[in-house]
């Protein structure tokens, strides 16, 4: 069976730092794109970041690029988002999500229960 | 950017058949895919490659897509497909994934 489960969100304050990481099991994780998602309150969906199965190929919504940085560790089966200068418009529920099928990025076929970033003082 | 647009409600009554659209700028050159999420959960595949179904979604979820316009068409709505409906693409001139702003399918 297919999990994927983030965890390291939590409250932190404008400007700083948080790292988000997403434990990947039940399947070959090495295989896959691999995307993060995020929903802020009572909002819809956008894409954040995802990365090719050996992480040569990186892309980010413009929004967060120069501050997040998306990584993986495919011996660890493991997927990270490192957020720096964070904002209150990051403020949101993180999904990791795995692609359905091992040669394309879309569509997202699994996603993780989410981990909630609240950033404010 | 590329921008996918969706009415933000539709509604239903049980049995019936609902539509969601998603617009987009010649997005039938596009494939799209359909997430539905309930309140609390997060999104899961229900059509994806215009109007390809996952495994253990049921039959009544399908898709279409041509010139302008895509839509996903649920026949014999039930009380639990009451939801928020997304739609999705990848935007190869920007390398980005689009999201529709969602629509949220109530069931009367």
């Amino acid at each position: 069976e297919v999990q994927l489960v983030e965890s390291g969100g939590g409250l932190v304050q404008p400007g700083g730092s948080l790292r988000l990481s997403c434990a990947a099991s039940g399947f070959t994780f090495s295989s896959y794109w691999m995307s993060w998602v995020r929903q802020a309150p009572g909002k819809g969906l956008e894409w954040v970041a995802n990365i090719k199965q050996d992480g040569s190929e990186k892309y980010y919504v413009d929004s967060v690029k120069g501050r997040f940085t998306i990584s993986r560790d495919n011996a660890k089966n493991s997927l990270y988002l490192q957020m720096n200068s964070l904002r209150a418009e990051d403020t949101a529920v993180y999904y990791c999500a795995r692609s359905l099928l091992a040669v394309t990025t879309l569509p997202l076929g699994y996603w993780g229960q989410g981990t909630l970033v609240t950033v404010s003082s | 950017s590329y921008v996918l647009t969706q009415p933000p409600s539709v509604s239903v009554a049980p049995g019936q058949t609902a539509r969601i659209t998603c617009g987009g700028n010649n997005i039938g050159s596009k494939s799209v895919h359909w997430y539905q999420q309930k309140p609390g959960q997060a999104p899961v595949l229900v059509v994806y490659d215009d109007s390809d179904r996952p495994s253990g979604i049921p039959e009544r979820f399908s898709g279409s897509n041509s010139g302008n316009t895509a839509t996903l068409t649920i026949s014999r709505v039930e009380a639990g497909d009451e939801a928020d409906y997304y739609c999705q693409v990848w935007d190869s001139s920007s390398d980005h994934q689009v999201f529709g702003g969602g629509t949220k399918l109530t069931v009367l």
